[in-house]
């Protein structure tokens, strides 16, 4: 299986500011598609996982623009230009290049 | 609005069976391929199974493989996660979600249905 890790396990982060997420793969996410197969999730408190990114830097519908994603290979980021009250919650990458698919181990973050 | 409603679950015994269901609405079922995704409390997300549009093809995590069977009514416009010999570990909370294309490889998840709490436990 491929292993997803995620950095860090926490972030606490004042509105306003900027905050990064990092996932790392045990195996390259690029399939000879030329897509990688790369997304990220929000869980919020009490629900379930929403889609934020699909295919490394495609922002799903209605994802507001502050959210963004980058990467290649096995090294992609999940960054937030400018945190929101709202945004509080954990967030997953997942690959599905391969099955089965796997998630990281999440990563909280919360508001200063 | 897309919609994915889930009912059953509950507390069954260590090697008894559930059958977890999935009502979709608000978009046409049969043009998707389908995952069940669970999770343990606190934890972390664990892909557990996934069905092709017509249920021609599906797949499994190692975890679950020769216990769980997943299936898919059409006509209903419903999923189904049929679970037998269950342990102590499988107790998570069971999530539907729609994937993104017709099959169930290379897709992403949107929307997740609510959530179901299976517990197993003697």
């Amino acid at each position: 299986d491929i292993v997803m890790t995620q950095t860090p396990l926490s972030l606490s982060v004042t509105p306003g500011q900027p905050a990064s997420i990092s996932c790392k793969s045990s195996q390259s996410l690029l399939h000879s598609d030329k897509k990688t197969y790369l997304y990220w999730f929000l869980q919020r408190p009490g629900q379930p996982p929403q889609l934020l990114i699909y295919e490394l830097s495609n922002r799903f519908s209605g994802v507001p623009e502050r959210f963004s994603g980058s990467g290649s290979g096995t090294d992609f980021t999940l960054k937030i230009s400018r945190v929101e009250a709202e945004d509080v919650g954990v967030y997953y990458c997942m690959q599905s290049v391969q099955l089965p698919n796997t998630f990281g181990q999440g990563t909280r973050l919360e508001i200063k | 609005d897309v919609q994915l409603v889930q009912s059953g679950g509950g507390v069954v015994r260590p090697g008894g069976s559930l059958r977890l269901s999935c009502a979709a609405s608000g978009f046409t079922f049969n043009d998707f391929g389908m995952s069940w995704v669970r999770q343990v409390p606190g934890k972390g997300l664990e892909w557990v199974s996934g069905i092709n549009w017509d249920g021609g093809a599906t797949g499994y995590a190692d975890s679950v493989k020769g216990r769980f069977t997943i299936s898919r009514d059409n006509a209903k416009n419903s999923l189904y996660l049929e679970m037998s010999s269950l342990r102590a570990e499988d107790t998570a909370l069971y999530y539907c979600a729609r994937g993104s294309s017709y099959g169930y490889r290379y897709n992403w998840f949107d929307p997740w249905g609510q959530g179901t709490l299976v517990t197993v436990s003697s």
